[in-house]
C-alpha cells in the first residue's frame, strides 16, 4: 500500500498550459504540503494544509492554487504554466503539523516547454 | 534569511567505512531536526529525528548530533553500505513557523564497493 501517493509521475506540458497534479495520503494524518525541488535538488515548501485548512502560503505565485476536499487529499493546480515552474514536486503528510516525520510521495516531474 | 547549508555536496567512501554526513542551520528558534535520504527517482525518505532538548540519537546503525551553540547537526552512518548511496538532507521545524521543513542544500553521499 502506497502511503503518500502523487499522480501523475511524469507531466510534459507547454508554455500557457494549466495543469493539475493530484496527492492521496491512506495514513489518517491531518497534516499535508507541497514542496518544489528544483535542479540542484533543493527542497522548498510551498504550501501546507492541516485538516483542510490553509496553514503555510510559501509566496508562491497565486497561479499555484492547492485544493483539499478532504484531509486526506491535497491537489495542486497550475495555471499558465512557465518554464521556470519546471521542477520534481512532492506532496508530503505528517500527523505532527509542525511537521515532524513527514512521509514524501514519490514526486511529479513536471516539464514545462 | 534562513538557511540551512551543508559542508561537502559530496561524500564518497568506501564500504565498510563509516561516513558522516555535516549540515549548519541559522534559525536559533529551530528546536526539532530531521534527517532525510532521498534515492533516485524517490521522494525523501525519513532517516531519523532529534529534539533540541537533546545532543545525540541513535536509530539502527545511524546517528545524529546536535550541537546547538554553534548551530551544528551531523548524521553518522556505520558500516556503510552500497544501498546508502543517496543524497542525504537534514531539515529544520523552527517553532514559530507553523510546521514548516526548511531543508538543506542535500550532500550526495557515493559507496564505492
Amino acid at each position: 500500500d502506497t502511503a503518500v501517493s502523487q499522480t501523475p509521475k511524469y507531466l510534459v506540458t507547454q508554455m500557457g498550459n494549466d495543469k493539475s497534479i493530484k496527492c492521496e495520503q491512506n495514513l489518517g494524518h491531518d497534516t499535508m504540503y507541497w514542496y518544489k525541488q528544483d535542479s540542484k535538488k533543493f527542497l522548498k515548501i510551498m504550501f501546507s494544509y492541516n485538516n483542510k485548512e490553509l496553514i503555510i502560503n510559501e509566496t508562491v505565485p497565486n497561479r499555484f492554487s492547492p485544493k483539499s476536499p478532504d484531509k486526506a487529499h491535497l491537489n495542486l493546480h497550475i495555471n499558465s504554466l512557465e518554464l521556470g515552474d519546471s521542477a520534481v514536486y512532492f506532496c508530503a503528510s505528517s500527523q505532527d503539523p509542525r511537521g515532524g516525520g513527514a512521509f514524501f510521495g514519490q514526486g511529479t516531474r513536471l516539464t514545462v516547454v | 534569511g534562513e538557511s540551512v547549508g551543508l559542508h561537502l555536496p559530496t561524500l564518497s567512501v568506501q564500504e565498510g567505512d563509516n561516513s558522516i554526513i555535516n549540515c549548519a542551520y541559522s534559525n536559533s528558534a529551530s528546536d526539532y531536526f530531521i534527517w532525510y535520504k532521498q534515492e533516485s527517482g524517490k521522494g525523501p525518505q525519513f532517516i531519523i529525528d532529534i529534539r533540541s532538548n537533546m545532543d545525540k540519537r541513535q536509530g539502527q546503525r545511524v546517528t545524529v548530533l546536535l550541537n546547538k551553540t554553534v548551530k551544528h547537526l551531523s548524521l553518522q552512518i556505520a558500516a556503510t553500505q552500497p544501498g546508502d548511496s543517496a543524497v542525504y538532507f537534514c531539515a529544520e521545524t523552527p517553532g514559530n513557523q507553523g510546521g514548516k521543513l526548511i531543508f538543506g542544500q542535500g550532500t550526495e553521499l557515493s559507496v564505492k564497493p
